[in-house]
């Protein structure tokens, strides 16, 4: 059984920096590329960013590209969102998710999801 | 950037009707397209991908429809568990977007 179990999120302060982690099982997590995707309170769905299965190619939204850096740590099957420059509209629920597809045949959609980890960002 | 407009925003069915959900792409997406359900406190769900393919173990009441720039996801007859948001989202190029989203609820 597919599981991935994100932790890490927390209350910060505007400016601040935070690294959430997802831990996955179940599936050859160095087979697969991966996807952070966040929620803010009552809002829908907002990709944040891919990481390939290799960590060899890495996307980001242009809200938080320069702020906000993925990779992966195959050997422990751990997939990492370090967030720094933290402002209030990146309040959210942050789900990873395996993702289909990769640099040749094109990413594509989410299979499977976390259950979240909780960032909020407020003075 | 592609926007995803998902209609209508809130959809009221009774039990055992169908529901026709629909998803408009800005420009076309060919068929890269797929749906989530989502629940209250829960992740999302993939349900549909490549706008006509269901998702393993879900259920036959749930089909997908379309191409280009429409797309539908319909659910032949709706049960308590399918009350929920659903969302469309595209992977057709950088960046990935997704629609608002539909809330089916219980009429």
């Amino acid at each position: 059984e597919v599981q991935l179990l994100e932790s890490g999120g927390g209350l910060l302060q505007p400016g601040g920096s935070l690294r959430v982690s997802c831990a996955a099982s179940g599936f050859t997590f160095s087979s697969y590329a991966m996807s952070w995707v966040r929620q803010a309170p009552g809002k829908g769905l907002d990709w944040v960013s891919t990481i390939s299965d290799s960590g060899g190619s890495t996307y980001y939204a242009d809200s938080v590209k320069g702020r906000f850096t993925i990779s992966r740590d195959n050997s422990k099957n751990t997939l990492y969102l370090q967030m720094n420059s933290l402002r209030a509209e990146d309040t959210a629920i942050y789900y990873c998710a395996s993702t289909r597809g990769g640099d040749n045949s094109g990413y594509k959609w989410f299979d499977s999801w976390g259950q979240g980890t909780q960032v909020t960002v407020s003075s | 950037e592609i926007v995803m407009t998902q209609s209508p925003a809130t959809l009221s069915v009774s039990p055992g009707e169908r529901a026709t959900l629909s998803c408009r792409a800005s420009q076309s997406v060919s068929s890269n397209l797929a749906w989530y359900q989502q629940k209250p406190g829960q992740a999302p769900r993939l349900l549909i991908y490549d706008a006509s393919t269901r998702a393993t173990d879900i259920p036959a009441r749930f089909s997908g429809s379309g191409s280009g720039t429409e797309f539908t996801l319909t659910i032949s007859s709706l049960q308590s568990e399918d009350f929920a948001v659903y969302y469309c989202q595209h992977y057709n190029n950088w960046p990935l977007t997704f629609g608002g989203g539909t809330k089916v609820e219980i009429k």
